[in-house]
């Protein structure tokens, strides 16, 4: 079965980074995009950008350009997603997620459970 | 900036049919989808291209549109069905945008 299990909750300082890994098991990790969105406490869902692990191509949210950027290892079937220069605002649970190769890029079929990162002083 | 715009909040009682909508200037050309989310838990896709029923979701979850309003029907609402829904689609130029969901309360 297809599961994304994501890494454990951290908590950094304003101005420090994040990096979150999500291991991939149950499908060809190579045959299907990684979305990564996010999601603030009461909040909605926020899209910030998605990752091809063939080629390692990416495409993200202009509102996290020049701050995320989205890796894989396709050896150990893990996607990253590293968030810079980190604020308050930026505290939220992290998903990773499939992409479900339909005709809009960031639709997901199957999620990660989710990381939590509270940026505080 | 694109947005898709739904209501904040739906109330139906068990057995009646919930209508959640969702409006956007692309949705004419872009397909919508909607996942349903759950306290404590990751969303789930119930709805993909504007109408079509991912295996394993429950018939009575449809989906329709009509020029820039999407729409998600549960018919026979359940008490299991009270979860935040939030439809997904995008602008013109591909960039990706949820609407900012909307709190289902089965009463």
């Amino acid at each position: 079965q297809v599961q994304l299990v994501q890494s454990g909750a951290e908590v950094k300082k304003p101005g420090a980074s994040v990096k979150v890994s999500c291991k991939a098991s149950g499908y060809t990790f190579t045959s299907y995009d990684i979305n990564w969105v996010r999601q603030a406490t009461g909040q909605g869902l926020e899209w910030m950008g998605w990752m091809n692990p063939n080629s390692g191509n990416t495409g993200y949210a202009q509102k996290f350009q020049g701050r995320v950027t989205m890796t894989r290892n396709t050896s150990i079937s893990t996607a990253y997603m590293e968030l810079s220069s980190l604020r308050s605002e930026d505290t939220a649970v992290y998903y990773c997620a499939r992409g479900a190769g339909y005709m809009v890029r960031g639709v997901s079929d199957y999620w990660g459970q989710g990381t939590l990162v509270t940026v505080s002083s | 900036s694109y947005e898709l715009t739904q209501p904040p909040s739906v109330s139906v009682s068990p057995g009646q049919t919930a209508r959640i909508t969702c409006s956007g200037d692309a949705l004419p050309k872009q397909y919508a989808y909607w996942y349903q989310q759950k306290p404590g838990q990751a969303p789930v896709l119930v709805i993909y291209k504007d109408s079509e029923r991912p295996s394993g979701i429950p018939e009575r979850f449809s989906g329709s549109s009509s020029g820039t309003t999407v729409t998600l029907t549960i018919s026979g609402v359940q008490a299991e069905d009270e979860a935040d829904y939030y439809c997904q689609s995008a602008d013109s130029s591909g960039t990706v945008v949820f609407g900012g969901g909307t709190k289902l309360t089965v009463l």
